[in-house]
C-alpha cells in the first residue's frame, strides 16, 4: 500500500507571495492532519480535516488554510508568505475519526527569501 | 506549560549502549502514545505506539508508559549507528489531535 505522498517537494517563495501544498493520504484513510515543523518549536499541528470537514485547529493565523477533497486529498494554503514561514511542512493521515496513530509524508520544505 | 515535554538532546552513546528516551505529559486525558524517529530531511515514521500503562516491545525498542506518573519512555537496547535520527514522543485523548514532543536527537558512535 502506498504511503502518504506529498507535492512538491521543495520550493521556494518570495515574502507576499502565496503557496499551495498538495497531499494525498494512505488509501482509505479519511483523516488528514497538517503540521509546521522547525528546528525552534518542533512540531506545531496546524489543523486537521475529516470527510471534508475541519475539525481541530491550531494557533496559526488565518494566512494558512486547508481543505480537503472528496477523495480525501488535501491541501493547504498560505498567502502572504513572511521569512518566518519557511518550514517543513508535514501532512499525516489516519483511518477514520478516532484513530491511535497516524502516518506521515515525507514533508514539503518551503523557503521563504 | 506544554502538553508535552521532552529533552531535546542532543544524546551522543556508543554503538552497543543502551538508550532511554523520556516525555512528560500534563494531560491526564491521554490514552494512546506512540514514538516517531525522523530522520534528517525526512518525514517521521511511526515506531511504536501503546494504549495504557506498562511495557510494549518490539525487536530491540521497549515503549514504557506510566500513567501515574504522566512518563513515556523509549528503550532502545544494543544501539546501532542506523538509529541515530531525532525521536519524538506523540500522544492523544480521544479525537484526532495529536500533540508532540519536541524531539531528541539521538547520534550512536560506531
Amino acid at each position: 500500500k502506498a504511503g502518504v505522498t506529498q507535492t512538491p517537494r521543495y520550493l521556494i517563495k518570495t515574502r507576499g507571495q502565496q503557496v499551495t501544498l498538495s497531499c494525498s493520504p494512505i488509501s482509505g484513510h479519511r483523516s488528514v492532519s497538517w503540521y509546521q515543523q522547525t528546528p525552534g518549536q518542533g512540531l506545531q499541528f496546524l489543523f486537521e480535516y475529516f470527510s471534508e470537514t475541519q475539525r481541530n485547529k491550531g494557533n496559526f493565523p488565518g494566512r494558512f488554510s486547508g481543505r480537503q477533497f472528496s477523495n480525501s486529498r488535501s491541501e493547504m494554503n498560505v498567502s502572504t508568505l513572511e521569512l518566518g514561514d519557511s518550514a517543513l511542512y508535514l501532512c499525516a493521515s489516519s483511518l477514520g475519526a478516532d484513530q491511535e496513530t497516524q502516518y506521515f509524508g515525507p514533508g514539503t520544505r518551503l523557503l521563504v527569501l | 506549560q506544554k502538553e508535552v515535554e521532552q529533552d531535546p538532546g542532543p544524546l551522543s552513546v556508543p554503538e552497543g549502549a543502551i538508550v532511554s528516551l523520556n516525555c512528560t505529559y500534563s494531560n491526564s486525558a491521554f490514552q494512546y502514545f506512540m514514538w516517531y524517529r525522523q530522520y534528517s530531511r525526512k518525514g517521521p515514521e511511526l515506531l511504536m505506539y501503546t494504549y495504557s500503562s506498562g511495557n510494549k516491545e518490539d525487536g530491540r525498542f521497549t515503549a514504557q508508559v506510566d500513567k501515574s506518573s504522566k512518563y513515556i519512555s523509549l528503550f532502545i537496547r544494543d544501539s546501532q549507528p542506523s538509529d541515530s535520527a531525532t525521536y519524538l514522543c506523540a500522544m492523544k485523548a480521544s479525537g484526532n489531535q495529536f500533540y508532540f514532543g519536541t524531539g531528541t536527537s539521538l547520534t550512536v558512535i560506531p
